[in-house]
């Protein structure tokens, strides 16, 4: 059974840091592309980034409001995926979701949230 | 980027209806073309992939169909658990969702 378990949300103040973790099982991970998507408090869905198997190349695309802050990174001996998210806003007050890639989005996690907040 | 636009944005229906949802892209998209349901507090499931593919495990009531701009996802007979918020979303390019549309119980 495929299992996408997100960790590392929490509160945290604008210019702040945080990482995001996303533990992977029932699949073989490392033949993954991986995305982050995320959900304001109310709002739609939108797309944070993707990482590509390090057989594709291993390379990453992001949206352009987090591009140059956030950074998504895996470390396929442990099954993981990151989200390092640096200068946070206000605006990324979010649900994250950890996400199977297949250009569409087969398996979600049940989501981490970030709140940025002073 | 290209822009989804969904129709409508809400909508009410009665269990055993039949129901469209429209999904537009600002440009071509080929086929590249998913439908996702959403309910409160869970994360999204995919329901179609490719414009008209079924993911497994999900009924045969949810189809999917268009091409090119155009897109629509049918219900043929809802059902109690489909009252939900639908999204769609296009992966021919940086990836975009639709605003979503909200199926209420009428």
């Amino acid at each position: 059974e495929v299992q996408l378990v997100e960790s590392g949300g929490g509160l945290v103040k604008p210019g702040g840091s945080l990482r995001l973790s996303c533990a992977a099982s029932g699949f073989t991970f490392s033949n993954a592309w991986m995305s982050w998507v995320r959900q304001a408090p109310g709002k739609g869905l939108e797309w944070v980034g993707r990482i590509k198997s390090k057989t594709d190349g291993g390379t990453t695309n992001y949206a352009a409001p987090v591009k140059g802050r956030f950074t998504i990174s895996r470390d396929d001996s442990k099954n993981t995926l990151y989200l390092q998210m640096n200068s946070l806003k206000t605006e990324d007050t979010a649900v994250y979701y950890c996400i199977t890639d297949l250009s569409w989005f087969d398996y979600w996690g049940q989501g981490t949230l970030v709140t940025v907040s002073s | 980027d290209i822009q989804m636009t969904q129709s409508p944005s809400s909508l009410s229906a009665s269990v055993g209806d039949r129901v469209t949802i429209t999904c537009r892209a600002s440009q071509s998209i080929s086929s590249y073309l998913n439908w996702y349901q959403q309910k409160p507090g869970k994360a999204p499931k995919l329901l179609i992939y490719a414009a008209s593919s079924l993911q497994s495990g999900v009924p045969s009531r949810f189809s999917g169909s268009g091409s090119g701009t155009d897109f629509t996802l049918t219900i043929s007979s809802l059902q109690p658990e489909d009252f939900a918020t639908y999204y769609c979303q296009q992966s021919y390019s940086t990836i975009t969702f639709g605003p979503g549309t909200r199926l209420e119980i009428k």
